[in-house]
C-alpha cells in the first residue's frame, strides 16, 4: 500500500516568508508526527497528533510554527515569517496507534521528508 | 548532554567485515529502543526494535542494556548494500529521540 507522502518535496523561500508543508499518513493510521532534521543531525521531535488534536507540541521550536490535522488524516505544518534558521528537512512520520498507554512507542513510518531552504 | 549519543563515525570497513555501533542514552524513562537506517537524501527506515533479551535478524544483532542505558548493533558480513547512517532511537510515549546518526561505509 502507499506509504506516507510528503509535498512539496522541496520549497526554496526567502527569509520573512510564509510557508505550509503538507503531509498525507498511511490510511488508517490515527497518529501523525512532525520531525525537523538539520544537516548532520538526527531528526528532532516537533509535534504529535492523536486523531485531529495535538497530543503533544512541545518540539515546537516557537510560535510561528503552527500544524493543524482538521479530519484527523492530512496535516499542514505551517511557519510564519521565516527565518535561515528554519532551513531544514521537515519529515512526517505516522503510526497505526500511537502511544499505546504505557506499552512503549508504536513504530512510526516516515515520509520522504520536504527539503526547506530559507535565503 | 544529548538525550541519546553515538559516535558519528564513518565507520569504513571492507566487505565482510564484522561492526558494531553503540549508543547511550540518558533518559531512564525511555521505553522503546530502536535502530534506523538512513540513507543520503532519505527519510529514516526501521532496521529493528531493540529488547534487553536481544534480537537478529539475519546478519543484525541489537541489543539492550537498561542497566547500563547502552544499546548495541552487530552487523556480520557487511555488505556494500549496507553502507548508509544508523541511526539510534529511543521512544518515550508519543515521541522518538534520535541519536545524530553513526555513518557506516563498507568498501571493496
Amino acid at each position: 500500500g502507499a506509504g506516507v507522502s510528503q509535498t512539496p518535496s522541496n520549497k526554496v523561500t526567502e527569509k520573512g516568508k510564509y510557508v505550509e508543508l503538507r503531509c498525507d499518513p498511511i490510511s488508517g493510521h490515527t497518529a501523525l508526527y512532525w520531525y525537523r532534521q538539520s544537516l548532520g543531525q538526527g531528526p528532532e521531535f516537533l509535534i504529535y497528533f492523536q486523531g485531529t488534536g495535538a497530543a503533544d507540541d512541545s518540539g515546537l521550536p516557537n510560535d510561528r510554527f503552527f500544524a493543524v490535522r482538521p479530519e484527523g488524516s492530512v496535516s499542514t505544518l505551517k511557519i510564519q515569517r521565516t527565518e535561515r534558521g528554519d532551513s531544514a528537512v521537515y519529515l512526517c512520520a505516522s503510526s497505526p496507534r500511537g502511544a499505546s498507554g504505557g506499552l512503549g512507542t508504536d513504530t512510526q513510518y516516515f515520509g520522504p521528508g520536504t527539503r526547506l531552504t530559507v535565503l | 548532554r544529548k538525550e541519546v549519543e553515538q559516535d558519528p563515525g564513518p565507520f569504513n570497513v571492507p566487505e565482510g567485515a564484522t561492526v558494531a555501533f553503540n549508543c547511550t542514552y540518558s533518559n531512564s524513562a525511555s521505553q522503546s529502543f530502536f535502530w534506523y537506517r538512513q540513507d543520503c537524501r532519505k527519510e529514516p527506515k526501521l532496521l529493528m526494535s531493540v529488547y534487553s533479551s536481544g534480537n537478529e535478524d539475519g546478519r543484525f544483532t541489537a541489543q539492550l542494556n537498561r542497566a547500563s542505558q547502552y544499546i548495541s548493533l552487530l552487523i556480520r558480513d557487511s555488505k556494500l548494500s549496507d553502507s548508509a547512517t544508523y541511526l539510534c532511537v529511543g521512544g518515550g510515549g508519543n515521541k522518538l529521540t534520535f541519536g545524530t546518526g553513526t555513518q557506516l561505509k563498507v568498501e571493496l
